[in-house]
């Protein structure tokens, strides 16, 4: 069975900064090195937003233009761990952030695996 | 990148069936068939139900089923249930990273 498990959520004040992280248990078929994994997130009441990507091996990170600039994602292989660092925080930017493997093998073009969420409130 | 579009909200008497919609350009949904559209209960993560337009994950119910026309791809469920009343969202390629895009997902209330 397949987990991702987000972290680090917290109430912030605007203009600061957060990293969040995402733990993934390995199991049959999931090879966390071998994956492709996003962050998406959603505001309250609203619906959901792609936030970046990240290359299984980091040769490619990609951002959504709201957070461009002011988000960085990582990840650490060797930890399965795969992390967002939040900076110059806006209120807009309040919202549950999951953590998400993009399907490979059988499942192709398709968020497959979610974790259950960490809550980010940006507020003074 | 738009949002694709979706009814805010439908509903269904159990044992009816219901489709929804998800339409949006020839640039994304009209230019491939990686459409995929997800499950989110109150409260929940979001659970992948269709990839491919049309395909179904391991354990996914055959009462779901996707398909596409032109610019606009569609989520059908048979047999309504009191547990598939939840929000239901579609999704262009994600593959194509930078253009990832969401519809704005469609409440869906099992009368």
């Amino acid at each position: 069975q397949v987990h991702l498990v987000e972290s680090g959520g917290g109430v912030v004040q605007p203009g600061g900064s957060l990293r969040l992280s995402c733990r993934a248990s390995e199991g049959s078929g999931f090879t966390f090195s071998r994956s492709g994994m996003h962050w998406v997130r959603q505001a309250p009441g609203k619906g959901l937003e792609w936030v970046a990507f990240i290359q299984s091996d980091e040769s490619r990170k990609d951002y959504a233009d709201s957070v461009k600039g002011r988000f960085t994602i990582s990840r650490d292989n060797s930890r399965n761990m795969v992390y967002l660092q939040l900076g110059s925080l806006r209120a807009e930017d309040s919202a549950m952030y999951y953590c998400a493997r993009e399907g490979s093998g059988i499942v192709v073009g398709a968020f497959d695996y979610w974790g259950q969420g960490t809550l980010v409130t940006v507020s003074s | 990148q738009s949002a694709l579009t979706q009814p805010a909200s439908m509903s269904g008497s159990p044992g009816q069936s219901i489709t929804i919609s998800c339409t949006g350009t020839s640039s994304d949904v009209g230019d491939y068939n990686y459409v995929s559209w997800y499950q989110q209960h109150p409260d929940k993560s979001p659970k992948l139900i269709i990839y491919e337009v049309s395909n179904r994950p391991s354990g996914v119910s055959n009462r779901f089923s996707g398909s596409k026309s032109g610019n606009t791809a569609s989520l059908s469920i048979s047999g309504l249930q009191a547990d598939d009343e939840a929000d239901y969202y579609c999704a262009s390629d994600i593959r194509s990273r930078t253009l990832v895009v969401f519809g704005g997902g469609t409440k869906l209330t099992v009368l």
